[in-house]
């Protein structure tokens, strides 16, 4: 299966900085997603970004497929941004997510 | 609105018992999915399903597991005698109407065996 490797895994920020997540791949890929999970458990889905680039308010993220890597950008953290990021990437066929071991945020105020 | 719905939100079990875990996709597609996330791990695939069939399972879906979707809505998660192992948050995911189309995950069940 493809290996996805996050970093950080643990990210401790003070309210208003920034911060990048990185998501490595192993393999080609024909989906690409970044979930926040909040502190229920949810997974909220952030973006779907295969490639290119998309922005929504703070948040950014990257793709760049050709060299395996997506990126997440957070401007202005807030506290409610703590919680777990995971990226989630499916290959071609049927579509199964593999996921990452996640980044763990904690925004202190 | 949620796309897709599960119930219950948490279900508490005494190990040996069955389960059933429901889903309800708001929309009518074809690719549907379910993850498992033990405590404090990452996120896990079980089991795809399309056209009404399983079309991949990983090595963690073994006999106790099975997965239907009785009235072409409900899509449910059966475990036949729960272990302690199970414990766990169970999503319930559907695709699009392709298989490169983004998958959307509902709010998850967390199920605790005792």
């Amino acid at each position: 299966g493809i290996q996805v490797e996050q970093s950080p895994p643990d990210l401790i920020l003070q309210e208003g900085a920034n911060s990048t997540l990185r998501c490595n791949f192993s393999d080609s890929v024909n989906n690409l997603q970044w979930f926040h999970q909040n502190p229920w458990g949810q997974l909220i889905n952030l973006f779907y970004i295969p490639s290119g680039t998309k922005q929504n308010g703070r948040l950014s993220a990257t793709t760049v497929a050709t060299e395996r890597y997506s990126l997440l950008y957070i401007s202005s953290s807030q506290t409610t941004d703590s919680g777990v990021y995971f990226c989630a990437v499916a290959s071609h066929g049927f579509n199964k997510f593999y996921f990452g071991s996640g980044t763990k945020l904690n925004v202190k105020p | 609105e949620p796309e897709v719905t599960q119930t219950p939100s948490h279900q508490v079990t005494q190990m040996g018992q069955e389960v059933i875990l429901r889903c309800v996709p708001i929309s009518n597609h074809l690719y549907f999915y379910w993850y498992r996330q033990i405590l404090g791990q990452k996120v896990e695939f079980l089991v795809s399903f399309y056209n009404n069939e399983i079309s991949e399972k990983s090595e963690i879906f073994d006999d106790q597991f099975s997965v239907e979707r009785p009235d072409g809505s409900n899509f449910t998660l059966k475990i036949r005698s729960t272990k302690l192992e199970d414990s766990a948050m169970y999503f319930c995911a559907r695709g699009g109407r392709a298989s490169n189309q983004p998958q959307h995950f509902g709010d998850g069940t967390r199920l605790s065996i005792l």
